[in-house]
């Protein structure tokens, strides 16, 4: 069965990097389109960023542009979230979706993980 | 590119139907078909209801339907459950720089 797993999340210090890593097993990663959303607590969702299924095409929400970074490594069916200049703004429940169809865009999420809490805090 | 806006709330009965609306604009809803419905109870992770304005995934009950018109998508939960009640968020396409916006959510009481 399809498995997601976020890790790296923790309490930073504003301005700080943090890095998040996706885990996924159960499908064959390399051939989707890969997301992470994220959730403020108590607040609604909101799209990060997203990255083609070979790492070639990659888009980011205007709040995290020019400061977080997504990537993947195929071999070790992984996704990776490499986020600098922390906000407390950038509070929340981070997690990575996978896209509903192979090799193209539906911008539908079909399996999340758990998330992973990343709190920006000094 | 602002959230698509939702009703705070919603309630019903069981067995009865209920429909959660989701406005949008020309340049998200109104002109493009990737409206998607998650939804997430307390704690856990969200689960695709529809994609695709009115597709649903495999496992969904069929008590579930969606529909568009305009710029508004519209979410219909008929037969009510008590395993119903959960928050309900929809999401758009939007082609602009933020490619996907999210509603700020319903929550969905059964009475």
């Amino acid at each position: 069965q399809v498995q997601l797993g976020e890790s790296g999340g923790g309490v930073v210090q504003p301005g700080r990097s943090l890095r998040l890593s996706c885990a996924a097993s159960g499908f064959t990663f390399s051939n989707y389109v890969m997301h992470w959303v994220r959730q403020a607590p108590g607040k609604g969702l909101e799209w990060v960023a997203l990255i083609s299924y070979d790492g070639s095409n990659k888009y980011y929400a205007d709040s995290v542009k020019g400061r977080f970074t997504i990537s993947r490594d195929n071999s070790k069916n992984t996704l990776y979230l490499q986020m600098n200049s922390l906000r407390v703004e950038d509070t929340a429940v981070y997690s990575c979706a996978k896209e509903t169809v192979r090799y193209n865009y539906y911008y539908a999420f079909d399996y999340w993980g758990q998330g992973s809490l990343v709190t920006v805090s000094s | 590119q602002s959230a698509l806006t939702q009703p705070a709330s919603v309630s019903g009965s069981p067995g009865q139907s209920i429909t959660i609306s989701c406005t949008g604009t020309s340049s998200d809803i109104g002109v493009y078909n990737y409206v998607s419905w998650y939804q997430q109870h307390p704690g856990k992770a969200p689960k695709l209801m529809i994609y695709g304005v009115s597709d649903r995934p495999s496992g969904v009950p069929d008590r579930f339907s969606g529909s568009k018109s305009g710029n508004t998508a519209s979410l219909t939960v008929s037969g009510l459950q008590a395993e119903d009640e959960a928050d309900y968020y929809c999401s758009s396409y939007t082609g602009s720089s933020t490619l996907v916006v999210f509603g700020g959510g319903t929550k969905l009481t059964v009475l």
